[in-house]
């Protein structure tokens, strides 16, 4: 089955402990993304990348790290979370990133991240 | 700057009735993307419609239908008979400017109640 997978769903924890959320596809898409989304701001970009070794900044970059070493996989690294991180998090892959323009994007369910 | 207005925040309706969510966008590029997307309360996020900027073609699927205006830089959203099922967060997203980043509107939150 084509899909998206984060892990993990859930995570609750502390300021300044260093988090990974894993993204995979099994699509062999090019394009991967990772969005936040809170209450009123709908769903921002943190970071995108066109292809491997590729990756870029969107617009909410600020306390995270993002690796493309293989096509499948785009984690989303969290260095010293703070509470404002806490959110909901979302992977998107695209075969390439015209295809962006085609609204194909494939979302994963999300990970709900908690920061105390 | 690229920008999604969703100024519904939440809209409430009684199943069968018509409701067209509203969103406007801005951007200063002549060749841009929309979209729908649905959030059920599961969570997910459903791709539900992309239109180009140069195809102002309305389009209908079955219950959906999309009125996209340049004039008044808008792409509505309507369902006819609504359905308990409907009920979720609905996203309207813009792509331009090469197509690196979608843009989303805040959502509105859709009630359909039995």
């Amino acid at each position: 089955e084509a899909q998206v997978t984060q892990n993990p769903r859930y995570l609750i924890t502390v300021t300044g402990k260093k988090l990974t959320v894993t993204c995979s596809q099994n699509m062999n898409h090019e394009y991967m993304s990772w969005y936040r989304q809170d209450p009123g701001l709908g769903l921002r970009q943190i970071y995108y990348s066109m292809n491997v070794e590729v990756t870029d900044k969107g617009d909410v970059p600020e306390g995270y790290k993002v690796s493309r070493k293989e096509k499948r996989n785009f984690p989303l690294i969290l260095e010293s979370p703070s509470p404002n991180q806490t959110s909901l998090y979302f992977c998107a892959s695209s075969l390439s990133w015209q295809l962006v323009h085609n609204g194909e994007l494939f979302f994963g369910e999300g990970s709900r991240l908690t920061v105390l | 700057a690229q920008k999604v207005t969703q100024a519904q925040t939440e809209i409430s309706v009684v199943e069968k009735e018509d409701v067209t969510l509203d969103c406007v966008y801005e951007t200063r590029d002549t060749t841009y993307y929309l979209f729908w997307y649905k959030q059920p309360p599961s969570g997910e996020l459903v791709f539900l419609i992309r239109r180009n900027s140069f195809d102002e073609q309305n389009e209908i699927s079955g219950r959906y239908s999309w009125n996209f205006q340049k004039s008044t830089s808008s792409f509505n959203f309507t369902i006819t008979a609504s359905q308990v099922v409907d009920s979720a967060v609905y996203f309207c997203a813009l792509s331009s400017g090469g197509g690196f980043k979608t843009i989303f509107g805040a959502g509105t939150r859709l009630f359909v109640k039995a």
